[in-house]
């Protein structure tokens, strides 16, 4: 399966300002998905990112507040933008699997502190 | 619309009893099942997942899943457990349309009894 590569793992960040994610992937992929972790709460998709075109925004999630960028086929970045408090959460990347025999992999992780 | 629901928020058993964690989801077509394990400050790592074929399937750690498609469910079930086995686990369904958007349960926070 792939392997994806995520940072930063953690930060603290004052409110107003924005963080950018990355997740960059061992291999091509066509789909890489965005989600979000509350506290306590399950996973929650963002969005889906595909190369050479607008990123997929689930309900409830918005361009503005999320841009995210797909250059290649093996790379995406996530911008959480003015954040607030309410954005303090865990934000994972993924891919689908290459074959049936392979689940979802998932980036390591960002942890989103907002102050 | 697709869904996936874990009825179970919290379930506490004793070291050594035997688990069953409760899967249902809602879609239209032959789903795509994961079920995911994620200890305490760590990161998802899948447990066992169906597509086709034999309904019951072995996963990692002792983990089995048995997908029942009249019932819409796909179980998660363990013989015996062990501290270590304490974690939250999710339920998931892959959408096997072009969009192949994975759509999470809320969770079941597994609490071991020493």
């Amino acid at each position: 399966s792939a392997v994806i590569s995520q940072k930063p793992s953690r930060d603290i960040c004052q409110r107003g300002t924005s963080l950018t994610i990355q997740c960059q992937v061992d291999s091509q992929v066509t789909m890489m998905f965005w989600y979000r972790q509350q506290p306590g709460q399950s996973l929650t998709l963002i969005a889906t990112a595909n190369q050479g075109s607008e990123a997929t925004y689930e309900s409830g999630f918005v361009i503005d507040k999320f841009p995210i960028s797909r250059p290649n086929l093996t790379f995406s970045t996530l911008t959480v933008s003015n954040m607030s408090p309410e954005d303090s959460s865990i934000y994972l990347c993924s891919v689908p699997p290459k074959g049936l025999n392979y689940g979802y992999t998932f980036g390591s992780g960002t942890r989103l502190t907002v102050v | 619309a697709q869904s996936v629901t874990q009825p179970d928020i919290h379930i506490t058993v004793s070291e050594g009893a035997s688990l069953e964690l409760r899967c249902n989801y809602s879609y239209g077509a032959t789903p795509y099942l994961f079920w995911y394990v994620q200890s305490p400050g760590q990161g998802l790592q899948l447990l066992l997942k169906y597509f086709s074929g034999d309904t019951l399937v072995q996963g990692i750690k002792g983990f089995e899943a048995e997908f029942k498609r009249s019932q819409s469910s796909f179980n998660l079930r363990k013989p015996s457990v062990h501290w270590s086995d304490a974690a939250e686990y999710f339920c998931a369904v892959a959408l096997m349309d072009s969009s192949y958007k994975l759509i999470f349960g809320s969770g079941t926070r597994l609490l071991v009894r020493p």
